[in-house]
């Protein structure tokens, strides 16, 4: 069972630089997530969507894009990398089924530094 | 938004039983309560998720007072390979993105350190 892949595991970026995050699940989830995670904080929501072609911001979406043109996958482009952009991104996804409630599956994360 | 509040680190030996208490004051009527483990360089985990009273699994069980303004996630005989950071999430994203809700995006919390001692 694949869940949520996450691509790459391992990055370093220099200032300015742009790259995406990519992220892909298979199990039919309407809804996926971008978190960040700062190290001994918890986990805060970048971006957000509940369908191909719907996107909505979460928290701390400055600095980030995202799309959704398929229901399996869910990019995040940083369009121009800053330090403070050093993390592990997470990548979610969950059903709206309404018996589901708020199982969220999680990716194994990708590690990003800005240099 | 249900803000949760959780104690932010807590420390055990293993053999005994934990009790992890999450306070949510402003639970909203059709809120779950759901559980997530986080091990150091891995994505969270779902433990345990319950909506009243109480909900039992083979990891763990989850007690919902009456009034549902907090939520115990009880760990029996913790082991070192349950420490963890463990986070309290309460909403529902059914509700939240059917009905509306734009709010309620299902943030998480600091979380609680586990530290589990042989």
């Amino acid at each position: 069972n694949a869940g949520v892949t996450q691509t790459p595991k391992f990055q370093v970026l220099k200032t300015g630089q742009s790259m995406t995050l990519q992220c892909a699940q298979d199990m039919n989830h309407e809804y996926m997530s971008w978190y960040r995670q700062d190290p001994g904080m918890g986990l805060r929501l970048i971006h957000y969507s509940v369908g191909a072609g719907i996107t909505d911001q979460g928290e701390v979406p400055n600095g980030y894009n995202v799309s959704r043109s398929t229901t399996e996958d869910f990019p995040l482009r940083l369009l121009s990398a800053a330090p403070s952009q050093t993390s592990v991104y997470f990548c979610a996804s969950s059903t709206l089924d309404r018996d589901s409630g708020n199982t969220i599956y999680f990716g194994e994360g990708s590690w990003l530094t800005v240099v | 938004l249900a803000k949760t509040t959780q104690p932010i680190s807590m420390d055990s030996y293993e053999g005994q039983e934990v009790n992890i208490t999450c306070s949510h004051n402003n639970i909203a009527t059709n809120d779950y309560i759901t559980w997530y483990q986080q091990f150091p360089s891995q994505g969270p985990r779902f433990i345990i998720q319950g909506y009243k009273t109480k909900v039992t699994n083979e990891v763990a069980s989850l007690f919902i007072p009456a009034d549902r303004k907090s939520s115990t996630l009880s760990l029996p005989r913790v082991s070192l390979s349950d420490t963890a950071v463990y986070y309290c999430l309460v909403g529902d994203l059914y509700v939240y993105m059917n009905y509306g809700g734009a709010t309620n995006k299902l943030i998480f919390g600091t979380g609680t350190l586990l530290a589990v001692q042989p």
